[in-house]
């Protein structure tokens, strides 16, 4: 009931394209939901994050879409950059946060 | 100013031996929390100091101790140590014990155990 399921393990886009990452929980004492960015050798860095009373958040090309009713939520990156590539882990908060398994991202010219 | 800062970078030990891990965090943070990063996973929670007091504790077993120091700064200690501890050990702090919010991660200390 503590996990985040995230999805896909791996992602390959075009530079230019729509990256769609997706994460799910059971947990509905969860209150708070991050995406951290980690690139190789460095820890995860806080991206973007959202309140379950929201269902949509963004930040200049990062997208967070809730959906609090079927416990998923999703980050989108649009206009996606070779410079996106890099690790991206979904979270959730109570007490501690619980990190998902982790994408992947690989953004080609 | 300096971010989250973790000693060594990296560490080789063999099973059975003990390893301690630093960590500084950012100035004016009270708060420490440590992570395992196992290659391929995402991180797993440790421990949580606030105030030289344990605040929380993830599903590890006893062998894993850590400590705040009055500076903030804080070790997290593995003994008998197995191979599947080799893993990304982050440290990362926030302002206070409950500002889990915004974690400022480290660049971890890579420990291999042979």
């Amino acid at each position: 009931q503590q996990q985040v399921k995230q999805s896909p393990q791996s992602l390959i886009v075009q530079k230019g394209g729509i990256s769609i990452i997706n994460c799910a929980y059971e947990n509905t004492a969860f209150d708070y939901f991050p995406w951290y960015q980690q690139f190789p050798g460095k820890g995860p860095a806080l991206l973007i994050a959202i309140r379950p009373d929201v269902s949509e958040k963004k930040e200049g090309r990062f997208t967070i879409s809730f959906n609090k009713s079927a416990k998923q939520f999703s980050l989108h990156i649009m206009d996606s950059q070779p410079g996106d590539s890099a690790t991206y882990f979904c979270a959730a908060l109570t007490d501690k946060l619980i990190f998902g398994t982790g994408t992947r991202l690989q953004v080609f010219p | 100013d300096a971010g989250v800062t973790q000693s060594p970078t990296h560490l080789i030990k063999t099973r059975g031996q003990q390893v301690t891990l630093r960590c500084s965090p950012i100035s004016g943070h009270k708060s420490v929390s440590w992570y395992q990063q196992v290659l391929g996973q995402g991180p797993q929670f440790i421990f949580q100091y606030y105030e030289k007091e344990e605040r929380g504790r993830g599903n590890f077993p006893d062998r894993f101790s850590a400590r705040q120091f009055p500076n903030y700064s804080s070790e997290l200690n593995v003994n008998a140590l197995l191979l599947g501890d080799s893993a990304l050990y982050l440290c990362a702090s926030s302002l206070w014990g409950g500002g889990l919010e915004k974690l400022f991660f480290g660049s971890g200390t890579q420990l291999s155990v042979l």
